[in-house]
């Protein structure tokens, strides 16, 4: 079984801060990680993933996520925020790279101030 | 269109009513899933279709849900009976192969 814990539900900072969202795993099997933004009444939307290769990966709207294998770990970041990521973020797993389901995270939700 | 579709994006119904949630899934896709997200329990997965097969049954909550897929495109969810708790907005996915799933706008559902 797998599980996914977002540490923060409600992140807070401020426009042209630096954010980090944390994201850990729990996977008997290896494990193939992503991350999902949610606008109010819209769908997901991938940022990025990681399926295999380098452990830092860069997604769509600046943000980049690293995957660390001992600390079972995919840290979703951003150097500079601006209003527009003011959303929910998802960080999800699954077995293989596509056709199982994804196991999700509670969700952070990040709030820029201006 | 070139995204997956959902419809209805909201619908209202009283407690006991049945109800049809509809997914077009992005042409080509094999895979598609339904998940369910709620205020309490965060984004649940509910059901999964390889082509038109479901081989993945395990999120259904009940046997008042059931969903089917024909053609290898189009799926419905079905809700028998609603239930107060069976408010969330329902989610569908599609991928193709090795790719990320992809998701629709979700159909809103409330129950009074």
């Amino acid at each position: 079984a797998q599980s996914v814990t977002q540490l923060d539900s409600q992140v807070p900072v401020f426009e042209e801060a630096p954010v980090e969202l944390r994201c850990n795993y729990s996977s008997s099997v290896s494990v193939y990680l992503f991350w999902y933004v949610q606008y109010p009444n819209q769908g997901l939307q991938l940022l990025l993933k990681y399926l295999s290769g380098s452990t830092l990966v860069k997604g769509i709207n600046g943000f980049e996520a690293e995957f660390n294998k001992s600390q079972t770990s995919f840290h979703l970041r951003k150097p500079s925020v601006h209003i527009s990521d003011t959303a929910e973020y998802f960080c999800a797993v699954s077995s293989f790279s596509g056709n199982t389901p994804l196991v999700f995270g509670k969700g952070t939700r990040l709030s820029v101030i201006a | 269109g070139a995204g997956v579709s959902q419809s209805p994006s909201n619908k209202v119904t009283e407690k006991g009513k049945d109800v049809e949630l509809r997914c077009d899934p992005i042409s080509g896709h094999t895979a598609l899933y339904w998940y369910r997200q709620s205020l309490g329990q965060g984004l649940e997965f509910l059901i999964y279709f390889q082509g038109n097969s479901a081989p993945d049954k395990s999120g259904l909550p009940s046997d008042r849900f059931s969903a089917e897929r024909t053609g290898g495109s189009v799926s419905t969810l079905t809700i028998q009976r609603t239930q107060q708790e069976d408010s969330a907005v329902y989610l569908c996915a599609s991928s193709d192969r090795d790719q990320p799933q992809h998701f629709g706008d979700g159909t809103r559902l409330s129950i009074l």
